[in-house]
């Protein structure tokens, strides 16, 4: 098993451009989220997905879209990047939502100029 | 306001010594509580969890222990290595929000 993947692992953009941040896993789980690092702050959740077709907010979801159409991908879009955007962001899935440990990808270090 | 505090940004031990990480709340909610360790460059990996109904879970060289009427746990790591070098984050699962609230982490490092 591959786990959790993660795709570009660095990408700059230019501030307004739009771009996906790829997540897939391999483990048949049904919960998925994205989270971002930034110094001091650990890692708050944007977005979460329950199961394929069910999307909800997390604490930091501003600027993002999130859809989950199969089991294995979780994308995250940007629609308008902004210089606050830059950050390190990690997918992590579980087996089911409700407090089960999660498995984080590798991480994309995003810098928005 | 942080839910979740770890006060030690960072920690240097000495190989061989026990590492004391510690963790406090302030959500009653939260009712699961799980470490993870972070190298860099990859993503964070889950390391021990305690549940709300025991004060103390131990595996192999890691303890946790949690202290609900002062909202407080720590993890203690004996002995310590090189190689347990890394960020720690405690995270505890809000039963309310269904979801997961991580501390700013603390960084460790074990001195040869």
């Amino acid at each position: 098993n591959a786990g959790v993947t993660q795709t570009p692992k660095f990408q700059v953009l230019k501030t307004g451009q739009s771009m996906t941040l790829q997540c897939a896993q391999d483990m048949n789980h049904e919960y998925m989220s994205w989270y971002r690092q930034d110094p001091g702050m650990g890692l708050r959740l944007i977005h979460y997905s329950v199961g394929a077709g069910i999307t909800d907010q997390g604490e930091v979801p501003n600027g993002y879209n999130v859809s989950r159409s199969t089991t294995e991908d979780f994308p995250l879009r940007l629609l308008s990047a902004a210089p606050s955007q830059t950050s390190v962001y990690f997918c992590a899935s579980s087996y089911k939502a409700g407090g089960e440990t999660q498995y984080f990808g590798p991480g994309t270090r995003l810098l928005v100029l | 306001d942080q839910q979740v505090k770890q006060n030690s940004p960072s920690l240097s031990v000495q190989e061989g010594r026990i590492s004391i990480l510690n963790c406090d709340y302030t959500n009653s909610m939260f009712d699961y509580f799980l470490w993870y360790k972070k190298y860099p460059a990859e993503g964070p990996t889950f390391l021990i969890s305690i549940s709300s109904i025991k004060d103390k879970n131990e595996d192999g060289r890691f303890t946790v222990f949690l202290n609900k009427s002062a909202k407080h746990l720590s993890l203690h790591i004996v002995p310590s290595q090189p190689g347990d070098s890394a960020v720690y984050f405690c995270a505890p699962y809000d039963v309310y929000g269904q979801n997961f609230v991580f501390g700013p982490g603390t960084r460790l490092s074990v001195l040869p």
